[in-house]
């Protein structure tokens, strides 16, 4: 038990799909970010929420859309991806103070056809 | 050039072994250095944060700052098969302490084997 839980664990999609990740803490952290893992690169970072508003979008393209409803969920919606869009999608957050760590749940695998 | 590089591996090494695992950087400015772990399946899970240059030690683990040569490592004394792991080395970009926005290496793939 991570503390941050992550569903689907695991996806298949085609590219004219729409389907959404979830992520939920139990920590009471009030920042919340998606990263993309692809073998053989660095963690990229995607989003950023601090107490529910968008601080960070690091050229991320619209095909990905985030959602933070409050500060326990956070929302990945997908549409018209690519193959190249294929990997692990994983949460994390941490809490208000900027100069914690972050915790990461254990990711959504996504497979584009 | 990228800002945080590492050799993906995998390293192989027999159980009870001294493992070293480093990361260069190209940002004189980074000041705040982390490892995560990760194991297959799983997120990564904070190891170990240092600041500056020197050493800090956790149980078997040591972590390693070199600032003059921009070079971070991790040593795992007594390894063993549960070390078994991808170990990221992770910066934070600027002086504060910010964990927003941090900056991994692709990580590095650590087999132990009995």
């Amino acid at each position: 038990e991570t503390g941050v839980t992550q569903t689907p664990r695991h996806l298949v999609m085609g590219m004219t799909n729409k389907k959404s990740l979830k992520c939920e803490q139990h920590l009471g952290h009030n920042a919340m970010y998606w990263y993309k893992q692809s073998a053989k690169k660095p963690l990229e970072l995607m989003f950023v929420y601090n107490f529910k508003e968008q601080t960070e979008n690091n050229s991320v393209p619209s095909r990905f859309s985030p959602e933070c409803p409050n500060s326990s969920h956070l929302f990945l919606h997908l549409h018209t991806l690519q193959p190249e869009d294929s990997a692990l999608y994983l949460c994390a957050s941490s809490p208000p103070s900027s100069n914690q760590p972050q915790h990461f749940g254990d990711g959504t695998r996504l497979s584009i056809l | 050039q990228k800002e945080v590089e590492q050799d993906p591996g995998p390293l192989s090494v027999p159980e009870g072994a001294i493992v070293s695992l480093n990361c260069t950087y190209s940002n004189s400015a980074f000041q705040y250095f982390m490892w995560y772990r990760q194991y297959s399946r799983k997120g990564p899970e904070l190891l170990m944060y240092t600041y500056s240059s020197g050493n800090k030690e956790d149980g078997r683990f040591t972590a390693q700052v070199d600032k003059s040569s921009k070079y971070i490592s991790l040593f795992i004394r007594d390894s063993q098969p549960s070390d078994s792991a991808t170990y990221l080395c992770a910066t934070v970009p600027g002086r504060s302490y910010n964990t927003d926005k941090l900056i991994f290496g692709t990580g590095t793939r650590l087999q132990v084997f009995p």
